[in-house]
């Protein structure tokens, strides 16, 4: 299916364990994101990649990795899950960064027990 | 750095009713200003943007102009309905990223 796509897209996890979301996008956009979005908080940048082997911090990226071997796939690891990290997480993709439309997945609710 | 700051707290009105969210921004240049728009249990989706001053984005029936001389990007629209009840986010353009508010929750009443 065309698109972005995220999994899982619920995950329970344990405080201490490590967690990978996943995010596949088919339309070879150079940019993509990862946001969480907390009550209170809105959205907020995590890290972003402009293009395959290239990632950069965003607002809020301690605790997490990201990395980019394929310009398609843009995988965030929690190395130690906190409970302050029990969030939605959402990717996006976008052609041109913020230039034009970014696209967004449906999203990941994490729950770090 | 370029950031966002939307009205505080959630919205609620009637069916027909005239909607604003207000949005306004704080930036160095002259960056591209967005409303995104999150229904129930999805992700965010563009509503509509405008790139330069003076610009006005519309979609849907919702308005919205990008005003320099007051750093404003206000949302409106004239008859809201049920359909309508969502999350709005107005956004910026940073470095090839996006900033965003914090987002207002509407709910349209029948």
């Amino acid at each position: 299916d065309a698109g972005i796509t995220q999994s899982p897209r619920y995950k329970i996890t344990e405080t201490g364990r490590q967690v990978t979301l996943m995010c596949h996008q088919t339309w070879s956009h150079s940019y993509m994101f990862w946001y969480r979005q907390d009550l209170g908080h809105g959205l907020r940048l995590i890290y972003y990649s402009a293009a395959a082997d290239i990632t950069d911090k965003g607002e809020v990226p301690d605790g997490y990795v990201v990395s980019r071997s394929k310009t398609e796939n843009f995988p965030l690891t929690l190395e130690s899950a906190t409970r302050s990290q029990t969030s939605v997480y959402f990717c996006a993709s976008s052609d041109q960064g913020s230039i034009t439309e970014a696209f967004f997945g449906q999203g990941t609710r994490l729950t770090v027990v | 750095g370029n950031s966002v700051t939307q009205m505080e707290g959630p919205v609620t009105l009637s069916e027909e009713a005239f909607l604003t969210i207000n949005c306004t921004y704080t930036a160095t240049g002259y960056p591209s200003l967005f409303w995104y728009v999150q229904y129930p249990g999805e992700g965010l989706q563009l509503l509509l943007k405008a790139t330069k001053a003076d610009d006005k984005g519309s979609n849907k029936g919702f308005e919205a102009t990008y005003r320099k001389e007051t750093t404003s990007f206000h949302l409106e629209k004239g008859s809201v309905q049920v359909s309508d009840s969502a999350v709005y986010f107005c956004a910026l353009s940073e470095d090839n990223r996006l900033a965003f508010g914090k987002g207002n929750q509407v709910v349209v009443i029948p």
